[in-house]
């Protein structure tokens, strides 16, 4: 079976630094891996996904991921927060033998500081 | 830019009573889904649906769950009688193929009193 942590749940940034949200997989098959966002009262929205092509992977609103298989991981970063950001954000991992349902992280709320 | 659509966006109701949450995935895609989020937990896996029928389900889906395509647009949810503890946020999915990207609704927020 698959599993995601997000290490900090909650992280506070200053508007223009770095935005780092931390995740963490296990799977014992090559995995498929997500980050969604959560805006207040919408849907979960993808920002990028790694499906065993290019380890970094750019997504939209200048977030992007590395995954690094040696370390479990896909950390997701953007080089300058924008008070926009401010949202909840959810790593998931599916992979193709589990009929590719996602399993989600426990989410991490990002606050952006002007 | 299609997208799902879920309603009601809230619904209360009475423990013991049925509800059912409507879905319309978006139009040319195959593969449906249900997850719920309780609050202040993760979001969970509930169910998969392709080609008329269940393709998979957790130990959540129990018989008091069912999902049901009626019309070739929607796909509806349905608990028979409810818990409290089946009090969530409720979203639906649609993909175009079972490696293709989920597409979520906006959630419908169930409150079982």
């Amino acid at each position: 079976a698959q599993s995601v942590t997000q290490l900090g749940s909650h992280v506070s940034v200053s508007e223009g630094a770095l935005v780092l949200l931390r995740c963490n997989y296990s799977s014992s098959v090559p995995p498929y891996l997500f980050w969604y966002v959560q805006y207040p009262n919408q849907g979960l929205q993808l920002l990028l996904k790694y499906t065993s092509a290019a380890t970094l992977v750019k997504g939209i609103n200048g977030f992007e991921a590395e995954f690094k298989k040696s370390e479990t991981s896909f950390h997701l970063t953007k080089p300058s927060a924008h008070m926009s950001d401010a949202a909840e954000y959810f790593c998931a991992v599916s992979v193709r033998a589990a009929g590719n349902k996602l399993t989600f992280g426990g989410g991490t709320r990002v606050l952006v500081k002007p | 830019e299609p997208e799902v659509t879920q309603t009601p966006s809230h619904q209360v109701t009475q423990m013991g009573q049925e509800v059912i949450l409507r879905c319309v995935p978006i139009s040319n895609h195959l593969y449906f889904y249900w997850y719920r989020q309780i609050l202040g937990q993760k979001v969970e896996f509930l169910v998969s649906f392709y080609n008329n029928e269940i393709s998979e389900k957790s130990e959540i889906f129990d018989d008091q769950f069912s999902v049901e395509r009626p019309d070739g647009s929607n796909f509806t949810l349905k608990i028979r009688s409810t818990k409290l503890e089946d009090s969530a946020m409720y979203f639906c999915a649609s993909g175009q193929d079972s490696q293709e990207t989920q597409y979520f609704g906006p959630g419908t927020r169930l409150l079982v009193l």
